[in-house]
């Protein structure tokens, strides 16, 4: 079963706007982490946070979390168009330390 | 080596062989796995090792065996492949089970 859960599925922004992925789980956890895929290629990852974290900064990467209603989200500032790619959320399970990935959501960026 | 890679790129292959996927890293990383990616259903662990000489299974294991003979290597085996193995599957590393996960290129296996 699928711990993370993003919305949107996709996502079509202009360059230069922001764009926002929500992940939702389920189970208490001790880290949520969301990776990046470029077509045909492996996972990248972006960005760590932690249970006791309530948001993190990276680049024009923003994250946020919030234990209480299992939530994240993750938002790319000033898009580009080599932002597209499909982003994933990623959560221990039960805290157990195995990663549970979402489905993605896929990100289009138009010049 | 630089990183985690894996072997082969690409492989078509007729149902009812024996097939192995290599995977090997470089980072020392005691943790390793493998996922399988289909549209539509994300990421799904098949199995794990937290550190060399141990295994476990994930989400979808049946169908595939594998080992951790050494810290680097993590080879996945389909024993007699079906259709339904038809699948792009990347190994990953971590430094410990609960860290980053380091991805390889990924393997487009076919299944006929």
């Amino acid at each position: 079963s699928q711990q993370g859960e993003e919305d949107p599925q996709a996502l079509s922004i202009q360059e230069g706007e922001n764009a926002t992925m929500n992940c939702s789980y389920k189970t208490s956890i001790n880290n949520l982490q969301w990776y990046r895929q470029n077509s045909g290629r492996g996972l990248v990852h972006l960005i760590l946070i932690r249970s006791n974290e309530r948001e993190k900064h990276s680049g024009r990467l923003r994250v946020t979390l919030d234990t209480s209603k299992k939530s994240s989200s993750l938002l790319i500032t000033a898009s580009r168009a080599a932002d597209t790619a499909s982003y994933f959320c990623a959560t221990d399970e039960n805290q157990g330390g195995k990663l549970i990935f979402g489905q993605g959501t896929e990100l289009s960026v138009k010049p | 080596i630089a990183g985690i890679t894996q072997a082969p790129t690409s492989q078509i292959l007729a149902a009812g062989r024996r097939m192995t996927l290599r995977c090997t890293q470089d980072m020392r990383h005691n943790a390793m796995y493998w996922y399988r990616q289909d549209l539509g259903l994300g990421l799904r662990l098949i199995h794990y090792s937290n550190t060399a000489g141990t295994t476990g299974k994930g989400e979808v294991p049946d169908g595939y065996s594998v080992s951790r003979a050494n810290t680097d290597d993590f080879p996945l085996t389909l024993a007699s492949a079906v259709p339904s193995q038809t699948s792009v599957y990347f190994c990953a590393s971590s430094l410990t089970r609960a860290d980053t996960q380091y991805f390889g290129p990924g393997t487009r296996l076919t299944v006929l």
